[in-house]
């Protein structure tokens, strides 16, 4: 079965520090996908990033980028000098290729980010 | 703009009632989906749907039933309302087959019974 674990419950940063959110993940599979999203308190989910298992360097979208590390099965979310904007709750997700399309979430990381 | 609406942000049902969470997206993606989002578990799948009148049940679909009668609409249905779905509900579509099949979501439904 697939599982992701986000063991960070809530991380609290400095404005302008950089930050990782940690992601773990499990599956069989040898096709999958590995996506993150950020929930503001508006309630929207909000799509960041994605990296795909065969994909050969990680993958960047502005001040995301993505740390995977197949051989330990991680994904972590890292977030460049970060703004007051980026409090959020972070959900990783994985998504097997074979699969109905389904995605399965980590329980998602509250951060706080403080002036 | 991507764009995925759920028609109520919050709700309040009494215990027993039949409840209406209707979603609509206007990008022609084949796949719908409904979440359910609780504190420390993150989002679970109660039913997806990759196609008209198509249905397949999620990890906890006990409870909820869903409706889709045009490719743009998609609804989960509550036919008796419990104390133990209080929760936020979110609506998400994506397109079936495309390679990074992004879901888009909409911005939730906080339902309360009581």
């Amino acid at each position: 079965a697939q599982k992701i674990t986000q063991t960070q419950p809530g991380m609290f940063v400095q404005e302008k520090e950089a930050v990782t959110l940690d992601c773990t993940y499990d599956t069989s599979d040898p096709s999958y996908g590995l996506f993150w999203y950020k929930q503001p308190s508006s309630g929207e989910m909000i799509f960041l990033i994605y990296q795909g298992s065969y994909d050969q360097q990680n993958a960047t979208e502005g001040r995301y980028s993505l740390n995977f590390q197949k051989a330990r099965k991680s994904a972590n979310l890292v977030i460049s000098a970060s703004q007051l904007g980026d409090s959020a709750m972070y959900f990783c997700a994985m998504r097997v290729i074979q699969g109905a399309q389904k995605l399965v979430f980590g329980q998602g990381t509250r951060l706080t980010i403080n002036p | 703009d991507v764009k995925v609406t759920q028609s109520s942000r919050y709700l309040v049902k009494r215990t027993g009632e039949k409840v209406f969470l209707e979603c609509v997206q206007d990008m022609d993606h084949e796949n719908m989906f409904w979440y359910r989002q609780d504190p420390g578990l993150g989002l679970r799948l109660i039913y997806f749907s990759y196609d008209v009148k198509m249905k397949e049940k999620g990890d906890i679909p006990e409870g909820y039933s869903v409706s889709r009668e045009k490719k743009e609409r998609f609804s989960l249905i509550l036919e008796s309302a419990s104390t133990n779905q209080t929760s936020m509900y979110l609506c998400a579509s994506s397109f079936r087959g495309a390679a990074k099949n992004i879901q888009y979501f909409g911005a939730g439904t906080r339902l309360s019974v009581l």
